[in-house]
């Protein structure tokens, strides 16, 4: 077990291209959450997926993002268009669900700058 | 307001000093984490908690339901516990059990 994995680690790009990011969370977890963290903030919820299905989204998910996870392994966030306001880290964590009392694993995260 | 509020924001502690952080939210919770931040983003579980009180080595971790209040407290500070604690709660609301909603942080130096 390795562990949440995300990659890239670092990403740079100009405003209006598109960007994806993968998570590769730890095996036989169920749930799969993705975070965006701004610098000086706490981690803010995006989505999270049960199996494949994507089960919440939050109104911070623009139509601009879009997030899969096809065979309920890893996940990718992709980014459509991006603005320099999607700058921030972009977390993924991973969790055997078995109630609320659930503990999420983190990845290390994915740092993008949109220039 | 935030849902989760925490205290201090900042806070430097000279090693070995006793150090305690706060967190109130004003929400209903089914479990309240504190979590540990590193420089680079990697983010690790300390507690999770729904009552009481929780130990594990030099850190302390209470729940106080009825006020709606946790406490961190770090006993025998080391240079080493330097990193940003946050507070997340698990929120209670209709069927949703999908996300945490977390603080700021509380970043943390403790200074040889």
């Amino acid at each position: 077990d390795t562990g949440v994995s995300q990659d890239p680690r670092h990403k740079i790009t100009k405003r209006g291209q598109n960007v994806t990011f993968r998570c590769d969370p730890i095996s036989e977890h169920n749930r799969l959450y993705w975070y965006r963290q701004t610098l000086g903030q706490g981690p803010e919820f995006l989505t999270y997926f049960q199996n494949e299905a994507q089960l919440e989204k939050s109104r911070l998910l623009s139509d601009r993002f879009s997030a899969e996870r096809p065979k309920g392994s890893f996940s990718t966030l992709e980014i459509q268009r991006t603005e320099q306001g999607d700058s921030a880290m972009y977390l993924c964590a991973s969790s055997f669900y078995s109630g609320p009392q659930e503990t999420q694993y983190f990845g290390p995260g994915t740092r993008l700058l949109v220039l | 307001k935030n849902e989760v509020e925490q205290s201090p924001q900042n806070l430097t502690a000279q090693e070995g000093e006793f150090i305690t952080i706060n967190c109130s939210y004003s929400v209903g919770i089914s479990a309240l984490h504190w979590l540990q931040q590193h420089p680079g983003g990697g983010i690790v579980s300390l507690f999770m908690l729904s009552s009481g009180k929780k130990k594990h080595g030099r850190l302390i971790a209470t729940i106080n339901i009825q006020e709606k209040h946790s406490s961190l407290h770090i006993t025998a500070s080391h240079p080493r516990d330097s990193a940003v604690y946050i507070c997340a709660v698990r929120v209670l609301y209709g069927g949703s059990q999908g996300n945490l909603i977390f603080g700021k942080g509380t970043k943390l130096s403790v200074k040889p």
